[in-house]
């Protein structure tokens, strides 16, 4: 198996601008979920989806972020505008059920 | 809420010697999982070992094993004959369990390994 896929693996931007941060689970892993690492607050839950539906976006930041799950094997992160405060490492990670969530490599992203 | 503390911000061990790694969590959970997690210099996040709650038996994965004493809600990580190559940032985490399959991960410890 591929393992959960995530690109682009750097991004970097400048503020004001959209960045989307795109991800494929493995293959029939039926929950995703997108998390931030900084130095500051460690690694955070942004959102999850389970089945395709968004059961828990408590984590995302404010309207300026919002993910999408058209689909079992495809789902974005966007942030509109980017703000410096939104360089970080953003992981994406799938799982079946109650089995371990497998995290991709991350995306570090950079906003100049 | 769940809550996940590593007291240890660094630890160092010699190469083929043990090390522990200390975790404390708190949830009002009665079903729950707790995990390890790897994240070497590449940033990747590798799964170490997991452990469910309603499992007495403490995981063991090679040369990774957990001491879960569940009522003091402690889920120390033991690594025997440490290698180089497990030189890397340490997180706990647990999961809610039933429909609750969110992570809260604690701080990490930084793991050095001196040859």
């Amino acid at each position: 198996d591929a393992g959960v896929i995530q690109s682009p693996r750097h991004e970097v931007t400048e503020m004001g601008q959209e960045v989307t941060l795109r991800c494929k689970p493995i293959s029939g892993h039926n929950s995703l979920f997108w998390y931030r690492q900084t130095m500051m607050r460690g690694l955070e839950l942004l959102i999850y989806f389970n089945n395709n539906v968004p059961i828990d976006d408590s984590g995302m930041p404010e309207d300026r972020f919002s993910a999408k799950m058209p689909n079992a094997s495809f789902s974005t992160l966007k942030i509109q505008p980017s703000e410096p405060r939104d360089s970080a490492v953003y992981f994406c990670a799938s799982s079946l059920q109650a089995s371990p969530q497998y995290f991709g490599p991350g995306t570090r992203l950079l906003v100049l | 809420a769940q809550t996940v503390t590593q007291s240890q911000p660094e630890m160092s061990v010699q190469e083929a010697e043990t090390v522990t790694l200390s975790c404390t969590y708190d949830t009002s959970e009665s079903d729950y999982y707790l995990f390890w997690y790897k994240q070497p210099p590449s940033r990747q996040m590798i799964l170490v070992i997991r452990q469910e709650a309603y499992k007495q038996q403490n995981a063991t994965e090679n040369r990774f094993s957990v001491n879960f004493q569940k009522a003091a809600k402690s889920f120390s990580l033991k690594i025997s004959d440490s290698q180089l190559g497990d030189a890397a940032m340490y997180f706990c985490a647990s999961e809610g369990g039933g429909s609750n399959y969110k992570l809260t991960f604690g701080k990490g410890t930084l793991l050095t390994v001196n040859p």
